[in-house]
C-alpha cells in the first residue's frame, strides 16, 4: 500500500523569503509524484508532477520539486515567496501498476497550508 | 477545451434529507470520473470513481452512492444525510497518466 506524509500542517514563510513544503512517500513500485495547490472554496489545481526522466521537475508560478529516490522524498520549493502564494498544497503518489492510467490509485496526503507574512 | 462543472457550489441540508451533486465535463468523450471528499485536516478521500456509464467503483463504504447515467455525467447521493457527510465535496476526472482536473467544488453543510 502506498502512502504520503506531509511535514507541517501549516508552514509560514515571510513575503521573499524560500518556501519548503515536504512530502514523503512511501510505494512498492516506482511512483508517480504530484503536488496540487488549493486556493480557499475553489479545486485543486495541478501544479507539477514526475513520471520518469529528469528528477528535478518545474512547474508553474516558479514552483519545483525533486524526486529523490534514496529519501522516498519529493519536497516542493520556491525561491521567493509571493503574497498569492498562499494556499493549500497537496502532495500525491500514484502507483502505476494499479492505475492503469486512471487516477484511482492516487493518494493525497493531508495537506500543507501554506501562510505568507508580509 | 475541456471544461468540468459541478453544481450546486454550496448546499446547507438538514439530517435526513436528500442528496444530489452534479458533475458535468465538456470537451471530451469517456472520461474517468471521481468524486473525492475534503473534511477538515483530514486532506482528499476518495469515495467513487467510474470509467464508463453505469460503471461504479466504491471506494470506502458510507453513506453516499454515485451514478454515472450518461458519458460526462457523474451523480453523487444521498437518501438521508448525517451530520459526519459535511464537507467539501469535488468531482475530478483524468485525461490519462494519473493527473486529475477538478471542479471548483460543492461545500456540503449538513445542520
Amino acid at each position: 500500500a502506498q502512502s504520503v506524509t506531509q511535514l507541517g500542517s501549516h508552514v509560514s514563510v515571510s513575503e521573499g523569503a524560500l518556501v519548503l513544503l515536504r512530502c514523503n512517500y512511501s510505494s512498492s513500485v516506482p511512483p508517480y509524484l504530484f503536488w496540487y495547490v488549493q486556493y480557499p472554496n475553489q479545486g485543486l489545481q495541478l501544479l507539477l508532477k514526475y513520471t520518469t526522466g529528469a528528477t528535478l521537475v518545474k512547474g508553474i508560478n516558479g514552483f519545483e520539486a525533486e524526486f529523490k529516490k534514496s529519501e522516498t522524498s519529493f519536497h516542493l520549493t520556491k525561491p521567493s515567496a509571493h503574497m498569492s502564494d498562499a494556499a493549500e498544497y497537496f502532495c500525491a503518489v500514484s502507483d502505476k501498476r494499479r492505475s492503469g492510467g486512471g487516477a484511482d490509485g492516487l493518494t493525497f496526503g493531508k495537506g500543507t497550508h501554506l501562510i505568507i507574512q508580509p | 477545451s475541456q471544461t468540468i462543472h459541478q453544481w450546486p457550489a454550496t448546499l446547507v441540508q438538514p439530517v435526513g434529507s436528500p442528496l444530489s451533486l452534479e458533475c458535468t465535463v465538456e470537451g471530451t468523450s469517456n472520461p474517468n470520473l471521481y468524486w473525492y471528499r475534503q473534511a477538515a485536516g483530514r486532506g482528499l478521500q476518495l469515495l467513487f470513481y467510474s470509467v464508463g456509464i453505469g460503471q461504479i467503483s466504491s471506494e470506502v463504504p458510507q453513506n453516499l452512492s454515485a451514478s454515472r447515467p450518461q458519458d460526462r455525467q457523474f451523480i453523487l447521493s444521498s437518501k438521508k444525510l448525517l451530520l459526519s457527510d459535511s464537507g467539501f465535496y469535488l468531482c475530478a476526472w483524468t485525461p490519462g497518466a494519473n493527473v486529475l482536473t477538478f471542479g471548483a467544488g460543492s461545500r456540503l453543510t449538513v445542520l
